[in-house]
């Protein structure tokens, strides 16, 4: 089976901007969950979605949202760049029994950069 | 709030000597997940234990969860170079909230 697929895998953008990053999970898998990579904070769990709802979600500010659709695949979107969301995004495909309990797999991930 | 805290955070190692990795919670984890992740890679899932006090084993690598599902230990019998990375705990906790533990980066010197 093909693995987890994200895309872009590089991103530059400027304050105040809007980014959206897709994420194709493995094939089968219904559960997509979004995580936030920084050297400072580490791994922080955004949102998990699970049969195009949002079934748990961390403790990130609204500008931070996602959707996934019919198909699985996963988006997630950003409002209002700052420059702290500088990051490495990494999504996450399961079997779907959550977020805790199934095993996850990971994306390459895609590295944001805000100037 | 709920914190997955690891310990220690930098570990450097001659090859050939263990090395073990902390993960503490401040509150009960339903269960605990182990991932490996890579210089410049990803995160790759290792194991998960779901039981009080169950310990597992994966050829080197010994993994535990504490009697009262706080704590959790990974532990790696001589490691080799392959084991350079940096190890996380990931827990879920209160109102299914799942964490990542801060991680530890294994450095191992040949």
């Amino acid at each position: 089976k093909a693995g987890v697929t994200q895309t872009p895998r590089y991103l530059i953008k400027t304050r105040g901007q809007q980014v959206t990053l897709s994420c194709s999970p493995i094939s089968g898998h219904r559960s997509v969950s979004w995580y936030q990579q920084t050297p400072g904070q580490g791994l922080q769990f955004l949102f998990e979605y699970f049969s195009e709802t949002q079934r748990n979600k961390g403790n990130f500010p609204g500008r931070f949202s996602g959707r996934q659709f019919s198909n699985s695949r996963s988006e997630m979107n950003v409002s209002t760049l700052e420059l702290g969301d500088s990051a490495l995004y990494l999504c996450a495909s399961s079997v779907g029994q959550g977020v805790g309990t199934d095993t996850q797999y990971f994306g390459p991930g895609t590295r944001l950069t805000v100037l | 709030g709920q914190q997955v805290m690891q310990i220690p955070q930098y570990q450097h190692v001659q090859e050939g000597e263990d090395f073990t990795t902390y993960c503490n919670s401040s509150t009960t984890l339903s269960n605990i997940q182990w991932y490996k992740q890579r210089p410049g890679g990803h995160p790759v899932f290792l194991i998960q234990l779901v039981k009080s006090g169950e310990v597992k084993k994966q050829k080197r690598l010994t993994f535990q969860f504490g009697e009262a599902k706080k704590n959790s230990s990974l532990h790696i019998t001589a490691t080799q170079t392959t084991d350079v990375g940096t190890y996380f705990c990931a827990g879920q906790g209160n109102f299914n909230k799942f964490y990542f533990g801060s991680g530890t980066k294994l450095n191992v010197k040949p």
